[in-house]
């Protein structure tokens, strides 16, 4: 089953308008990761935040998680056309024991952004 | 560095065939994955390896078996193909237990017919 609900599935915005993409989950976790994948390419790992953290800053990326909400959300500012993709969250368990670094991801939000 | 590496890159195969799929990793991570990715669905975890000569399943095990003989490889095994294993399919590595950074390779397109 899938821990990770995104929301919007597809979000179209224009060259420097910011991008938010929004992720909850069910179970507690240890961490949440965000990943972006290029049309026909791997993932390539973004930015995470561990379960005490609140908001975490990466050049033009801003993640923040609400572990009382069991939410996460990934904003990217002055988006540029290089920014159209796929991005998934994903989560680390944190309850008991490892997780072995299992990660359970969302369905994804296709970004497109328009020069 | 290459990082992860899967190979092949495309695969079609017909129905009852068998094929195996390699991961090849030169970061020296002990855990290792393979997932699937469909439409809609995000990634799945299909089985994964905590170090050399061990192998654990996932979500969605069923039709796949994997090996871990050597700490760099990663294999996946389809022994009898079916259309439902249609998918994009990818290994990924971490060197720590605590889910940390994932490293993907860049994916094996397989279509069963």
């Amino acid at each position: 089953s899938q821990q990770g609900e995104e929301d919007p599935q597809a979000l179209s915005i224009q060259e420097g308008e910011n991008a938010t993409m929004n992720c909850s989950y069910k179970t507690s976790i240890n961490n949440l990761q965000w990943y972006r994948q290029n049309s026909g390419r791997g993932l390539v790992h973004l930015i995470l935040i561990r379960s005490n953290e609140r908001e975490k800053h990466s050049g033009r990326l801003r993640v923040t998680l609400d572990t009382s909400k069991k939410s996460s959300s990934l904003l990217i500012t002055a988006s540029r056309a290089a920014d159209t993709a796929s991005y998934f969250c994903a989560t680390a368990p944190g309850a008991g024991g490892t997780s072995y670094g299992k990660l359970t991801f969302g369905q994804g939000t296709i970004l497109t952004v328009h020069p | 560095n290459a990082g992860v590496t899967q190979t092949p890159k495309f695969r079609v195969l017909k129905t009852g065939q068998s094929m195996t799929l390699l991961c090849a990793q030169d970061m020296n991570h002990e855990y290792m994955y393979w997932y699937r990715q469909d439409p809609g669905m995000g990634l799945r975890l299909i089985h994964y390896s905590v170090g050399e000569g061990t192998t654990a399943k996932g979500e969605v095990p069923d039709g796949y078996n994997v090996s871990r003989l050597k700490k760099q490889n990663f294999l996946l095994g389809l022994e009898s193909a079916a259309p439902s294993q249609t998918s994009v399919y990818f290994c990924a590595g971490t060197p720590s237990p605590w889910g940390t950074e994932a490293f993907f390779g860049q994916g094996t397109r397989l279509t069963v017919v």
